[in-house]
């Protein structure tokens, strides 16, 4: 069955330094990974998704994440932080027919001056 | 021009009372689902309609009843409510039940006291 491990569930950057936000993923086929975006008291908003095409996928708002099938591992970044990222990110992954995902424990993201 | 609303923002009520939460999409997607977020923030799929048919049927009370009038509509109707069933109810939809992005509602708030 596939799942996924969301490594870290907070993460503490300062403004202007590097994001990675951690997930490893388990599946027996190649997987259909997403990564969403939680800010608070609002719905989630899509990042970026991966479908077996291109490792490296760009998303919103500066994020990118890399599909690594050897490290099994599909991890957020992102080059510099801003105020505005301060959220919780969950990892997702496709797990069943009628679009079916599982989420992540989720991460929250808080970003410091 | 909201594309998922979800109504009411917040509920309060009490045990054994009976509840429901609307939700609609204007963005004409086939497929609209209802999630759980615990207070965890563990998000959890409950239910998915396609062209008003039910698709996904998770382990889910039969207190929980989703009901799709049309395509547009997904509500769920809640009897005999429990503390247990605090928690934030999303509404979501995609294009299609084929791996397509989902766009969520800003989530009701349920409160069982």
């Amino acid at each position: 069955a596939q799942s996924v491990t969301q490594l870290d569930s907070h993460v503490s950057v300062s403004e202007g330094t590097p994001v990675l936000l951690r997930c490893n993923y388990s599946s027996s086929y190649s997987p259909s990974l997403f990564w969403y975006v939680q800010h608070p008291n609002k719905g989630l908003q899509l990042l970026l998704k991966y479908t077996s095409a291109a490792t490296l996928v760009k998303g919103i708002n500066g994020f990118e994440a890399e599909f690594k099938k050897s490290e099994t591992s599909f991890h957020l970044t992102k080059p510099s932080a801003h105020m505005s990222d301060a959220a919780e990110y969950f990892c997702v992954v496709l797990t069943g027919g009628g679009n079916k995902l599982t989420f992540g424990t989720g991460t929250q993201l808080k970003v410091e001056l | 021009d909201t594309a998922v609303s979800q109504t009411p923002k917040y509920l309060v009520t009490q045990m054994g009372n009976d509840k429901s939460i609307k939700c609609e999409q204007n963005l004409g997607h086939d497929t609209m689902y209802w999630y759980k977020q615990d207070s965890k923030k563990f998000l959890k799929i409950m239910f998915s309609y396609n062209n008003k048919e039910l698709i996904i049927n998770e382990t889910v009370p039969n207190r929980f009843s989703p009901k799709s009038p049309d395509k547009a509509h997904l509500n769920l109707h809640i009897n005999s409510l429990e503390l247990g069933d605090s928690a934030v109810y999303f509404c979501a939809s995609s294009q299609d039940s084929n791996n397509s992005p989902l766009h969520f509602g800003n989530g009701t708030r349920l409160t069982v006291t």
